[in-house]
């Protein structure tokens, strides 16, 4: 069974660098690409990037100017990255396996921006 | 890029069906969409990839009340038997080349 798990801290102070984890469970992470989505309070789903294993990567361009995203195989995890963080960037995070279809999702995580 | 139209909300009494539509912009027939339904207090969770044939695959565990059909643009979430647990908000999702887009979601509310 795969299953993907978050982690990070859970508060994050405007203008530093939020970093979050993604344990993969179940399945190689060479396998797959893997992508963030970030959901704000109240709100809708929005897409943050994508992975492959081969450290190829792409970014929704609202956002490709703060965030980066890498791989480390020999943990089966993957991490996100933003920079200059502001209080627009309070959300719960998810890491999930992209197969064009987000087919499993991790809980996800709350991470909020505040001073 | 497509863009995703949903309507905000919909509802249906217990034990009845009700069909959700997800609406691809002009000129974008072609794209598969996923449906993810989204519970009170809970992470997304992956229902069915739907291909513009109307052909279907759902996720693992996901009951056989729920299935996914397309017509043009448009692509449908049909639940039938409603329960009250299918209360929530159920988001479209496609894909392409560089991009993911969500729609905005539509609320369901079980009567």
């Amino acid at each position: 069974q795969v299953q993907l798990q978050e982690s990070g801290p859970r508060h994050v102070k405007p203008s530093e660098t939020l970093s979050l984890t993604c344990t993969v469970s179940g399945v190689s992470i060479n396998s797959y690409y893997w992508s963030w989505v970030r959901q704000t309070p109240g709100k809708g789903l929005e897409w943050i990037g994508y992975l492959y294993y081969n450290e190829n990567t792409n970014f929704n361009p609202s956002l490709k100017s703060r965030a980066t995203i890498s791989v480390d195989t020999s943990k089966n995890q993957f991490s996100l990255r933003l920079r200059s963080v502001t209080t627009a960037d309070t959300a719960v995070y998810y890491c999930v396996r992209d197969l064009g279809a987000f087919d499993i999702w991790g809980q996800g995580t709350m991470v909020i921006v505040s001073p | 890029q497509p863009v995703l139209t949903q309507s905000p909300s919909a509802s249906a009494s217990l034990g009845a069906s009700v069909k959700l539509t997800c609406t691809l912009s002009s000129g974008h027939s072609d794209y598969a969409i996923a449906w993810h339904q989204q519970q009170p207090e809970k992470g997304p969770r992956f229902l069915m990839k739907v291909n513009s044939d109307g052909s279907h695959i759902k996720g693992d565990g996901i009951p056989d009340r729920f299935s996914g059909s397309s017509s043009g643009t448009e692509r449908y979430l049909t639940i039938s038997s409603l329960q009250f647990e299918d209360e929530g908000d159920y988001y479209c999702q496609t894909w392409g080349t560089g991009f993911q887009l969500f729609g905005e979601g539509t609320r369901l509310t079980v009567l």
